[in-house]
């Protein structure tokens, strides 16, 4: 079995800052995502990748960027923290973008002073 | 753009009561899936269901594609199934899931 593990697991910054969440996958899938999920709500794509080097844009990612520099890993950069993105952003993977099994990582959690 | 609406948003049940949980999408669905998240934690694929009945273990889904409708029946609940209840569909191949709303179901003993 596979693993995805996110980086770090607790964020804290201060308002206006630039943040880096990553994470890291070893199932050798091609596509990865990140999600943001505010507090009792669903979630909403931010970027997602196809493969190595390729980045989408998905439906929130205004005031984010995303970097897929290798097949294993993903990392999503808020580019300007504000108190109203305090969320839990989820990265998850999948063998391929149509594929039906997507795993996701524990999450991390984003609180911005 | 594609909505994808669930209910109840919330649920009650006492351990050994049925649930039911639906799911209801603005356009046609090409793949639909139902996501468990355990409170705090992350979310883990429950069923893969795009059309028809689908069963696993206590869970039983059934999706009426034309209809843009899924539920999701848990029978004998039990307090470990206490969680949120997610569904996501992909309106077209090729293209990534929307995540519904969500359902916080709690099973009390």
């Amino acid at each position: 079995g596979g693993i995805i593990t996110q980086t770090p697991k607790f964020l804290i910054g201060q308002e206006g800052q630039k943040l880096t969440l990553k994470c890291q996958q070893n199932f050798n899938h091609d596509t990865m995502y990140w999600y943001r999920q505010d507090s009792g709500k669903g979630l909403r794509l931010i970027y997602y990748s196809i493969t190595e080097n390729d980045l989408q844009k998905g439906d929130l990612s205004e005031g984010y960027d995303a970097s897929r520099e290798k097949k294993s890993s993903f990392s999503l950069t808020v580019t300007s923290a504000q108190k109203n993105e305090m969320a839990v952003f989820l990265c998850a993977s999948s063998i391929y973008l149509g594929a039906y099994e997507q795993y996701f990582g524990p999450g991390t959690r984003l609180t911005v002073l | 753009g594609q909505q994808v609406q669930q209910s109840p948003a919330s649920l009650v049940l006492q351990e050994g009561e049925n649930a039911e949980l639906q799911c209801n999408f603005s356009s046609t669905a090409t793949r639909l899936q139902w996501f468990y998240q355990r409170p705090g934690g992350s979310l883990v694929s429950l069923l893969y269901n795009p059309s028809g009945t689908k069963h696993t273990g206590r869970l039983t889904s059934t999706t009426v594609t034309k209809e843009r409708r899924s539920s999701l029946h848990i029978s004998s609940s039990q307090t470990t199934d206490s969680g949120t209840y997610f569904c996501a569909m992909e309106a077209n191949s090729g293209t990534y899931q929307r995540f519904g709303t969500g359902t916080k179901l709690q099973v009390v003993p």
